[in-house]
C-alpha cells in the first residue's frame, strides 16, 4: 500500500530564510506527487504537482526516485507562505493519499 | 472556475439521527468525487470515491451502511452520515476530478451531540 510521510509538523522560519519541507513517499507503481497547501481559513488548493515541474509562488519540488522523495523549497520564505502544507501521492483512480502535513511559520 | 462548494458548512446533530452533506461542482462535470475526513490536527484520509451513475468504493475500514454516498449528477455527490454517533464527529471535505487533478470543496464539520 502506499504511503506518505512528511516528518516535521511544524517548521518555523524567519522572513527571507530558506524553508524546505521533506516528504518521502513508498509506492509499488509509477508515482505522482503533488503538494498542496491550506491557507488559514481556506480551502486546500493545489501547490504543484511534479510532472508540471514548474515554480509557483517561488515554491520548487524535484522527485527523486531513488531517495523516493519530493521536497518542497522555496530560497527565501515570505510572511504569506505560512500555512499547511501537504503532500500527496496519486494512486490508481487518482486517488490521493496525504501525507500528516506540515505547519510553516514565517515569522517577520 | 473549478469552483466545489458544499453545503452545510457546519451541522450540529443529535445522536442517533442521520445528516446528508451536499457537494457540488460550480462551473465543471465531475464524474469522480471523493469523500474525506480530517480529525483535529490531522491530515486527510479517503473515506470513499463516488462515480456518478455507479456504486461509490469504499476504502478498507470504511462503513458503506454507515456512510451513504450517492453522486446523482455530473456536479451533485452527497455524502448521508447514517443513525450519527459522538465519534462521527469531524470535518469533512469532498473534492471534484477533472481530468487528474482534484479541486475540494471548503469542508463540512459534523458535530454529534
Amino acid at each position: 500500500a502506499q504511503r506518505v510521510t512528511q516528518p516535521e509538523k511544524l517548521l518555523s522560519v524567519f522572513k527571507g530564510a530558506p524553508v524546505e519541507l521533506k516528504c518521502n513517499y513508498s509506492y509499488s507503481g509509477s508515482p505522482e506527487l503533488f503538494w498542496y497547501v491550506q491557507y488559514s481559513r481556506q480551502r486546500l488548493q493545489l501547490l504543484l504537482r511534479h510532472i508540471s515541474r514548474e515554480s509557483i509562488k517561488g515554491f520548487t519540488a524535484d522527485l527523486n526516485k531513488g531517495e523516493t522523495s519530493f521536497h518542497l523549497k522555496k530560497p527565501f520564505a515570505q510572511e504569506e507562505d505560512s500555512a499547511m502544507y501537504y503532500c500527496a501521492l496519486s494512486s490508481a483512480g487518482n486517488k490521493l493519499t496525504f501525507g500528516g502535513g506540515t505547519r510553516v511559520l514565517v515569522k517577520p | 472556475g473549478a469552483v466545489v462548494s458544499q453545503h452545510p458548512s457546519w451541522v450540529i446533530c443529535k445522536s442517533g439521527t442521520s445528516v446528508k452533506i451536499e457537494c457540488r461542482s460550480l462551473d465543471f462535470q465531475a464524474t469522480t468525487m471523493f469523500w474525506y475526513r480530517q480529525f483535529p490536527k490531522q491530515s486527510l484520509m479517503l473515506m470513499a470515491t463516488s462515480n456518478e451513475g455507479s456504486k461509490a468504493t469504499y476504502e478498507q475500514g470504511v462503513e458503506k451502511d454507515k456512510f451513504l454516498i450517492n453522486h446523482a449528477s455530473l456536479t451533485l455527490s452527497t455524502l448521508t452520515v447514517t443513525s450519527a454517533h459522538p465519534e462521527d464527529s469531524s470535518f469533512y471535505i469532498c473534492s471534484a476530478a477533472t481530468g487528474s487533478e482534484q479541486y475540494f470543496g471548503p469542508g463540512t464539520r459534523l458535530t454529534v451531540t
